[in-house]
C-alpha cells in the first residue's frame, strides 16, 4: 500500500523568511502528486498538484513543489512567507495501480512569526 | 456559491447512538469521499464512491456504511458510535478519481 512522510509535523518560520516542507512517498510506477492547505477550522484547500509534463509546479501564491522521481518526494517550497502562510499542508498521493484513491501524509503545521 | 455542504458542524453524541453525516455536492462530480483527520494521521479515507450507485472501501471502514443514491448526495453512517469514532469527518468530491479533490468543512464529532 501507498504511504505519504511529511518528516516535519511543524515548522516555526519567520515572516520574509524562505522555507521548505518535506514530503516523500513510497515506491510507485505512476503517481499523481499534490498539496492541500488547510486553515483552522476549515477543509482542505488545493494547493499544487503535479499529474504530467515539467516536474517544477506552482501555486498563485508563490508556492512550488518539484516531483523527484527517482527520489520519490514531492518538497514545497516558497522562497518568502506570509503570516497568512499559516496553516497546515497536507501531501496527498494518487496510485493510479491503487484505483487513484487519495493517500495523505500526516500534515505539516506551518506557524510563521512577526 | 457551488461546492460541499456538510452537516452538522459538530456534534456530540453518546457511545451507542446512531448518527448519519451528511453531505451534499452540486458541482455534479462524479466521485465523493469521507475521510477522517485525526492529529498526526493526516486525513484517512473512510469509503468512497467513484459514481452514483457504487461505494469502495477505503483504509479504515469498520463502523461505517455509505449509500450513494444519487449524484449529490453521500451520506456517511455510524450504526453504532464508540468513542474511537471522535474525529474530524471531511467529506470530498472530485470530477474523477485522478481529478484534484474538494473539500467540506468538516463535521467535528465527539463520542463520549
Amino acid at each position: 500500500a501507498q504511504s505519504v512522510t511529511q518528516l516535519d509535523s511543524q515548522v516555526p518560520v519567520f515572516e520574509e523568511a524562505p522555507v521548505e516542507l518535506r514530503c516523500n512517498y513510497s515506491s510507485s510506477v505512476s503517481v499523481y502528486l499534490f498539496w492541500y492547505v488547510q486553515y483552522p477550522n476549515q477543509g482542505l484547500q488545493l494547493l499544487l498538484k503535479y499529474l504530467s509534463g515539467s516536474t517544477l509546479v506552482e501555486s498563485i501564491n508563490g508556492f512550488e513543489a518539484e516531483f523527484n522521481k527517482s527520489q520519490t518526494s514531492f518538497h514545497l517550497r516558497k522562497p518568502s512567507v506570509h503570516i497568512s502562510d499559516t496553516a497546515e499542508y497536507f501531501c496527498a498521493v494518487s496510485d493510479k495501480a491503487a484505483g487513484n484513491k487519495l493517500t495523505f501524509g500526516g500534515g505539516t503545521r506551518v506557524l510563521v512569526k512577526p | 456559491i457551488a461546492g460541499i455542504t456538510q452537516a452538522p458542524t459538530s456534534q456530540i453524541l453518546a457511545a451507542g447512538r446512531r448518527m448519519t453525516l451528511r453531505c451534499t455536492q452540486d458541482m455534479r462530480h462524479n466521485a465523493m469521499y469521507w475521510y477522517r483527520q485525526d492529529l498526526g494521521l493526516g486525513l484517512r479515507l473512510i469509503h468512497y464512491s467513484n459514481t452514483a450507485g457504487t461505494t469502495g472501501k477505503g483504509e479504515v471502514p469498520d463502523g461505517y456504511s455509505v449509500s450513494r443514491a444519487n449524484t449529490d448526495d453521500f451520506p456517511l453512517t455510524l450504526a453504532s458510535a464508540v468513542p474511537s469514532q471522535t474525529s474530524v469527518y471531511f467529506c470530498a468530491s472530485s470530477v474523477g478519481p485522478e481529478q484534484p479533490q474538494h473539500f467540506g468543512d468538516g463535521t467535528r464529532l465527539s463520542i463520549l
